[in-house]
């Protein structure tokens, strides 16, 4: 089946630094996204990609859909504390039917203060 | 307006046992997903439901079945529950009607089995 693998597993970092993070794939995706969990919460989502080549901004975060369909990237700009959290990609394939998403393994960020 | 909302938060089973797990989507949102989240790992899907139709399926064993009501909550059944099927049990309800993947996830309901 399809696997994504997510990197880094943790990021230790101090408030106010960059943050970048990334997942590649065996197989193509039509659709990556991005998603933050908080413990005790289900995740939420932070950004939707649908094109090839697609870079997407939400505030502090930006993301983009890989050109070959198989990786994305998650980049955070100047950290802060409510930034830590369990960061998820997760890929979409509808081949025409409605699959579910396949989820990476999830970097875990952890600000120093 | 309400989220996505689950029941219970946690319980605690024995091998051998079965299990309910209750979820009510957004007001308005119609498909419903389950996905199982083992400790340290990502989500795993386990069904879609859209109109009380099942629409998609993970790879999980027949003692895992799903249905969905026409108030669009939804029930995730586990029978003969092993200890592996110990996880976070989250749902989420999804807008409209094509699979964009931008669910809106419950906090989940917890099982352990013992």
């Amino acid at each position: 089946g399809q696997q994504l693998n997510q990197s880094p597993q943790s990021m230790f970092i101090q408030e106010g630094e960059d943050v970048s993070m990334n997942c590649t794939s065996s197989s193509i995706f039509n659709t990556w996204l991005w998603y933050k969990q908080d413990p005790g919460e289900g995740p939420v989502l932070l950004i939707a990609l649908y094109k090839a080549g697609e870079l997407t901004s939400n505030g502090r975060l930006t993301a983009q859909f890989g050109i070959t369909r198989k990786d994305s990237f998650l980049n955070i700009s100047a950290s802060i504390p409510s930034d830590v959290g369990i960061y998820f990609c997760a890929g979409l394939f509808s081949g025409g039917g409605a699959d579910g998403l396949t989820f990476g393994k999830g970097t875990h960020l952890i600000i120093q203060p | 307006d309400a989220g996505v909302t689950q029941s219970p938060t946690h319980l605690i089973k024995t091998r051998g046992q079965h299990v309910t797990l209750r979820c009510s989507p957004i007001s308005g949102h119609k498909s419903v997903s389950w996905y199982q989240q083992v400790l340290g790992q990502g989500p795993q899907f386990i069904f879609q439901y859209y109109e009380k139709e099942e629409r998609g399926r993970g790879n999980f064993p027949d003692r895992f079945s799903a249905r969905q009501f026409p108030n669009y909550s939804s029930e995730l059944n586990v029978n003969a529950l092993l200890l592996g099927d110990s996880a976070l049990y989250l749902c989420a309800s999804l807008r409209g009607t094509g699979n964009t993947g931008e669910l809106f996830f419950g906090e989940g309901s917890r099982l352990t089995v013992l």
